[in-house]
Order: C-alpha cells, then sequence, then structure tokens
C-alpha cells in the first residue's frame, strides 16, 4: 500500500536558522512527490514537487527539498527560516504506476513554528 | 481570481439533513479531485473527474455521497443523510496533465461541514 510518513508532529526552529521538515514514502514504482503548506482558514498551497530529473528541487519561498531514493525521502529544507513560514506542511505522493490515476496520498503534516 | 473556488465556506447541518457543496475549478483543468480533511490529519482522497467522467472513487466514498461533473466544469459533491462523523473540511482540487503527468493539483479554500 502506498503510505506517506511525516515522523514529527511540530519542529521549532529559531528565526534565522535552517530549518528541515521530514518526510518518507512507501510506493510501488517511481513515485512523484510534492509539498503543500497550509496556513490558518486556507486551503493548501503548493510548494514544490519531484517529478523526475535533479534530486534537489526548488520551490516556492526560498524552499527546496531532496529526493532521495535509496532512503524513500523527500525532506523539505529551507537556508534560513522566516517567522511567516510558520504553518503546517504536508508532504504528498502519486504513484501512477501503482494504479488510482492521479490521487494524491498525504502525510498526517508537521506544524512548523519559527520563533522570533 | 482565478485559483479554485469552492461554496459554501462553511455549512452547519443538523444530522440526517442533505447538504450540497460546489467546486469551480481553475477553467484550463479537466482533472477535478475531492478530498476530506479531518483536524490533525492529511487530506483523504474521496474522488476523482477527468472531464465529466468519474474515473475513480475511494472506500471513504459510501454510498451516502455522490459527486458529479455534468457538463467538465464545475462540481457538486452532495451527502445524503448526514451523520456526525461527516463532520469534516471539505477539499477540492483541479489540475492538468503536466509534463510526464506530473501536474500538482491546486487547492481550493474547503467547505467546513459542521454536523450538529
Amino acid at each position: 500500500a502506498q503510505s506517506v510518513a511525516q515522523p514529527e508532529d511540530q519542529v521549532n526552529v529559531a528565526e534565522g536558522n535552517p530549518l528541515t521538515v521530514k518526510c518518507t514514502y512507501s510506493v510501488s514504482g517511481n513515485p512523484y512527490l510534492f509539498w503543500y503548506v497550509q496556513y490558518p482558514n486556507r486551503g493548501l498551497q503548493f510548494l514544490l514537487k519531484y517529478i523526475t530529473g535533479d534530486n534537489l528541487v526548488k520551490g516556492s519561498y526560498g524552499f527546496e527539498a531532496e529526493f532521495n531514493k535509496s532512503q524513500t525521502s523527500f525532506h523539505l529544507k529551507k537556508p534560513s527560516a522566516l517567522v511567516s513560514d510558520s504553518a503546517l506542511y504536508f508532504c504528498a505522493v502519486r504513484a501512477p504506476l501503482a494504479g488510482g490515476y492521479n490521487k494524491l496520498i498525504f502525510g498526517a503534516g508537521t506544524r512548523l513554528a519559527v520563533h522570533p | 481570481d482565478t485559483g479554485v473556488s469552492q461554496n459554501p465556506r462553511h455549512k452547519i447541518t443538523k444530522r440526517g439533513q442533505n447538504v450540497t457543496f460546489r467546486c469551480d475549478p481553475i477553467s484550463e483543468h479537466n482533472r477535478l479531485y475531492w478530498y476530506r480533511q479531518t483536524l490533525g490529519q492529511g487530506p483523504e482522497f474521496l474522488t476523482y473527474f477527468q472531464n465529466e467522467a468519474q474515473l475513480e472513487k475511494s472506500r471513504l466514498l459510501s454510498d451516502r455521497f455522490s459527486a458529479e461533473r455534468p457538463k467538465g466544469s464545475f462540481s457538486t459533491l452532495e451527502i445524503q443523510r448526514t451523520e456526525q462523523g461527516d463532520s469534516a473540511m471539505y477539499l477540492c482540487a483541479s489540475s492538468s496533465p503536466g509534463l510526464a503527468g506530473g501536474g500538482e493539483q491546486f487547492f481550493g479554500p474547503g467547505t467546513r461541514l459542521t454536523v450538529l
């Protein structure tokens, strides 16, 4: 079965420090991986995706993520955190060749708190 | 605003009543999805349309739930005989196929359903 794990319910980081939000996945075949961010009372906003090619992908608001096939991970990173980055972050996976068309399988989410 | 829109944003109903939600996708997107999100969890896939055809339904979508996309544009999600367990945020998303089928999904703000 396809699944996504976000092992940390919450990540705390000081403003200006680097941040990492972890994600591991389990799928059959080659995964398509996504990160979304959710602010209070708002829908999910797309940050970045990995489909193929370079393992390091860059996205919106200075975020980047590294695809690691051997570790089945897709951790979200940012070199210098901002207080405005505080939000709920979701990792998601699609596995088109495993069937299920285009549905996304989401992790449970990680709350990022950036302190001044 | 050319994003995904959902109406109503909030719905409070009594147990046993029927409710209907509407989703208007981004105009050029032929793919439309419904998800359900409960507190503290990531979104869970409910159903998927490609144009007007409903191509996949989750086991979460009991026979009390029905979704339509009659002309391949907007979609409706109806819940009959609502139960308290139906209380959740209902999210709609749309996408284009994208390169190699990797088009990201764009989410609407959601409809929050409360069943009393």
